[in-house]
């Protein structure tokens, strides 16, 4: 695998709590992508992002924001997570736009 | 709104049948095909790419057949195998944007 991580891996939250979820990458490429998978549904863009502090809508964005303060790390929060929103999120990197690297994903619960 | 349509959503064949998996665009600023597979639990993973002034391209036993005229694309599994029971997706980018089909869970049969 790419060297990419999130974390964490699971977890179960309840409806109207904020979520934080984190992808770290060590392969220093430009390009990072939040997506969720839902079935039926494919893989659908939440977020994305061509550098530093530099970000922009998918889309599927209403309720979720992400940030990018640094070339390895890129945020997805969920402001005030929702049933909807239970799902498995990944995340994405990419030097150019051509082939995307995936990271192992992160199967998120709202009760 | 689905910009890529995919079919079938699941697929069965018997070890050494040639799975057909199907896409259509309509977007004609799509430059760049790539299909991924997909093992449970795992994150998708680049299978084979083709570009639309090609009208085919094959790896090993997986083969990508292009029509730009009809705006389809399709992936050939040959000599399916067990090993290769997984989900497939196929995908169409743009300049920064990747739009991906809604999958097809394929299971090769011993």
């Amino acid at each position: 695998d790419a060297g990419i991580t999130q974390s964490p891996r699971h977890k179960v939250t309840e409806t109207g709590t904020p979520v934080t979820l984190r992808c770290h990458q060590t392969e220093n490429h430009r390009y990072m992508y939040w997506y969720r998978q839902d079935p039926g549904h494919g893989l659908r863009l939440i977020h994305y992002s061509y550098g530093v502090k530099d970000t922009d809508k998918g889309e599927v964005s209403d309720g979720y924001s992400v940030s990018r303060s640094k070339t390895e790390d890129f945020l997805l929060t969920l402001e005030s997570a929702t049933s909807s929103q239970t799902s498995v999120y990944f995340c994405a990197i990419s030097q150019s736009t051509d082939t995307q690297y995936f990271g192992p994903g992160t199967r998120l619960t709202v009760l | 709104q689905q910009q890529v349509k995919q079919s079938p959503q699941s697929l069965i064949v018997q070890k050494g049948g040639i799975p057909i998996i199907n896409c259509a665009y309509e977007n004609t600023a799509f430059d760049y095909f790539p299909w991924y597979q997909q093992f449970p639990g795992k994150g998708p993973a680049l299978l084979i790419a083709i570009r639309p002034d090609v009208s085919e391209k094959k790896e090993g036993r997986f083969t990508i057949s292009f029509n730009k005229s009809a705006k389809q694309f399709s992936l050939h599994i040959m000599d399916s195998q067990p090993g290769d029971s997984a989900t497939y997706f196929c995908a169409a980018r743009t300049v920064q944007k990747v739009t991906f089909g809604t999958g097809t869970k394929l299971q090769v049969i011993p």
